[in-house]
């Protein structure tokens, strides 16, 4: 059974902050890795993906990936009131296989 | 462009009423996904169609019925819904499901609020 664990949270940081998200996973053959954020009541909205080691950039957001250890992390840096939303992870495999989601983090950026 | 479009957004329906969710691309996308999602849980995957054929059926019982009509729609028949099932459906699409991340990536519809009284 593939699994992918996130922190619950809720995750609270001032804003201007780092934030943080982490998320872990159990298939060692998965092969990318995407983030998305979905405020309450909306989709996911799709904010990177990332499939090789190392540090993937985009503005505000980075996306760490460690194959070794089996983990993917997102950090948000001079993060915004805006920010505050549900992060969800998701993983695949090989051809044809689905996305496994994580149960999600839920980050509150405080003002 | 990255616009999946759901319709509608909200829906209210009696248990024995038969109504259909509608869900359109306009990307290209071969492969078109229906997802079920309950108050703070991720999203549940229900179907998966690829290139316009059924590929996954996620054990979902028979009351919803997907449909493609073709590669830009993608329907679901809802019929003899239990309260339980009321959640956001969520659409989604992918280029195709390689297992790479760039045809892989999913695009999400805005979703339909789904109510069973």
């Amino acid at each position: 059974q593939k699994e992918v664990e996130q922190n619950s949270g809720p995750l609270s940081v001032p804003e201007g902050a780092i934030a943080s998200l982490n998320c872990t996973y159990s298939d060692r053959g998965s092969q990318s890795f995407f983030w998305y954020r979905q405020y309450s009541g909306k989709s996911p909205e799709l904010i990177m993906f990332i499939y090789s080691n190392g540090d993937k950039e985009d503005g505000r957001f980075t996306a760490q990936l460690n194959k070794a250890s089996q983990y993917v992390s997102l950090l948000i840096r001079d993060s915004q009131p805006s920010d505050s939303a549900t992060y969800l992870c998701a993983v695949i495999g090989d051809y044809g296989q689905n996305f496994v989601f994580g149960p999600g983090t839920r980050l509150s950026v405080l003002p | 462009d990255t616009e999946v479009t759901q319709t509608p957004k909200h829906l209210v329906m009696g248990m024995t009423n038969k109504k259909s969710l509608k869900c359109e691309q306009h990307m290209g996308h071969r492969a078109m996904y229906w997802y079920k999602q309950k108050a703070k849980k991720p999203p549940e995957l229900m179907f998966v169609y690829s290139y316009e054929k059924l590929s996954i059926n996620e054990s979902v019982p028979s009351r919803f019925s997907p449909e493609c009509p073709n590669s830009s729609l993608l329907n679901l028949h809802l019929h003899a819904l239990q309260p339980e099932d009321s959640a956001l459906y969520l659409c989604a699409s992918s280029q195709e499901r390689w297992g790479t991340s760039v045809a892989d990536t999913q695009y999400f519809g805005p979703g339909t609020r789904l109510t069973v009284l």
